[in-house]
């Protein structure tokens, strides 16, 4: 079963541009992170943000948590072409939170 | 590089067969954990290992089993294998064994291919 759940599907955007993408959750969370997958290579985490946080900064990265609305963000600003990619949320879930829950996650296009 | 190695890094094989795949966690890494990755069912936790023994159980088929060796490199043997299989395995590695702060660090994945 899915934990998170990110919106939109699929983004294209042109070169410069920020991006923005949601992730909505179920249940409780310790905290939410953030990975990047390049086509079909491996994923890298790229921010946590605990669930006592409610921004988090990281370079061009922005994520956002709103434990009371169950829902996360995350802005890339200034796009690169290089920044395409799929981006999941994702929140430790099961006994001892162990285990990551994905999203299916978002798809990124930067048009050059 | 995330430190975490996967091979093979592509396999081929017949609806039946078994294979298996092999993982070694970035050096200091005690916690090994895979992950399924296909179309319909997006990415999903299949099993967790840390210093070689179970501790978590996801999404795992009883035809799937894993282990992890003293020097901390991890198998996931997949056998009788089905055209629904057809999947990219990601292993992942982690300092501890796990807990809600830990990060993963993911390797770049063994796409199997059933045919």
């Amino acid at each position: 079963s899915q934990q998170g759940e990110e919106d939109p599907q699929a983004l294209s955007i042109q070169e410069g541009e920020n991006a923005t993408m949601n992730c909505s959750y179920k249940t409780s969370i310790n905290n939410l992170q953030w990975y990047r997958q390049n086509s079909g290579r491996g994923l890298v985490h790229l921010i946590l943000i605990r669930s006592n946080e409610r921004e988090k900064h990281s370079g061009r990265l922005r994520v956002t948590l709103d434990t009371s609305k169950k829902s996360s963000s995350l802005l890339i600003t200034a796009s690169r072409a290089a920044d395409t990619a799929s981006y999941f949320c994702a929140t430790p879930t099961g006994a001892g939170s162990y285990q990551l829950t994905f999203g299916k996650g978002t798809k990124l296009s930067v048009i050059p | 590089d995330s430190g975490v190695t996967q091979t093979p890094k592509h396999l081929i094989t017949a609806t039946g067969q078994r294979v298996t795949l092999r993982c070694s966690p970035r050096s200091g890494d005690l916690s090994v954990y895979w992950y399924q990755q296909s179309l319909d069912q997006g990415l999903q936790f299949l099993i967790q290992y840390y210093n070689g023994e179970e501790r978590a159980k996801g999404n795992i088929l009883e035809r799937f089993s894993a282990q992890q060796f003293p020097d901390l490199h991890s198998e996931l043997n997949l056998s009788s294998l089905e055209l629904g299989d057809s999947a990219l395995y990601f292993c992942a590695s982690s300092v501890t064994a796990g807990g809600s702060t830990d990060t993963q660090y993911f390797g770049p994945g063994t796409r199997l291919t059933v045919l």
